[in-house]
């Protein structure tokens, strides 16, 4: 069965400081891909950073980037110089590549941006 | 580019009353489709998943049931809505090894 799990349902960070949220997943695949989304109080969902299974690389957009451990099936993300406009939901989604191409979610964590 | 539409954005139906949620992809052929329920504060729960016209799988027994009449068309719909049936509903395409994509949404309040 294929899992993720967020530990963290909550978190905070000040304005400009750095935030690591933790995502770990199970699965038996070898061959996945792993994303974190956005959920801002608008409820779009919106991509924040993508990771193959294959890099050994760590992905990086712009303030956010992600620490992949494969042999640990963890995947944080990490926001650098935060911003208020970064107040929302996220998702850590894991996805493999049997048919239909399924999506497996975390439960979230709330981050809030304190001024 | 491609667009992900949904509709309505927000319904309020009585218990017992029927549903239909629409959601159309535009700029992309043969997607694969996907409609989520999100309960308040929660994560998102995968309802059904179509890899193609007429072809649909359920990943949770429920009240709802879900239609692909066209490639890009995919409709939850229930005959009898349940007070349990509230919440926000999120339709996403992806095609190939993508990341999913996400329409606005729809919440629904059933009363």
């Amino acid at each position: 069965a294929q899992t993720v799990t967020q530990s963290q349902p909550e978190m905070s960070v000040q304005e400009a400081e750095t935030v690591t949220l933790s995502c770990t997943y199970d699965t038996s695949e070898s061959n996945y891909y792993l994303f974190w989304y956005k959920q801002p109080p608008s409820r779009q969902m919106i991509l924040v950073i993508r990771q193959e299974a294959y890099k050994q690389q760590n992905a990086t957009e712009n303030r956010f980037s992600v620490n992949f451990q494969k042999a640990a099936k963890s995947f944080s993300l990490k926001i650098s110089d935060s911003q208020l406009g970064d107040t929302a939901m996220y998702f850590c989604a894991f996805m493999t590549l049997f048919t239909g191409n399924q999506f497996y979610f975390g439960t979230g964590t709330s981050l809030t941006v304190i001024p | 580019s491609q667009t992900i539409h949904q509709w309505p954005a927000t319904l309020v139906q009585p218990v017992g009353s029927p549903l239909s949620l629409e959601c159309t992809v535009e700029g992309t052929s043969n997607p694969n489709l996907y409609w989520y329920r999100q309960a308040a504060g929660r994560g998102l729960q995968l309802l059904f998943y179509s890899v193609g016209i007429g072809q649909i799988s359920s990943e949770v027994p429920q009240n709802l049931s879900a239609s692909r009449p066209q490639d890009r068309q995919f409709i939850l719909s229930s005959k009898k809505l349940l007070l349990s049936d509230s919440g926000f509903y999120l339709c996403a395409w992806t095609q190939g090894q993508n990341e999913q994509f996400f329409g606005p949404g729809t919440r629904l309040t059933v009363l």
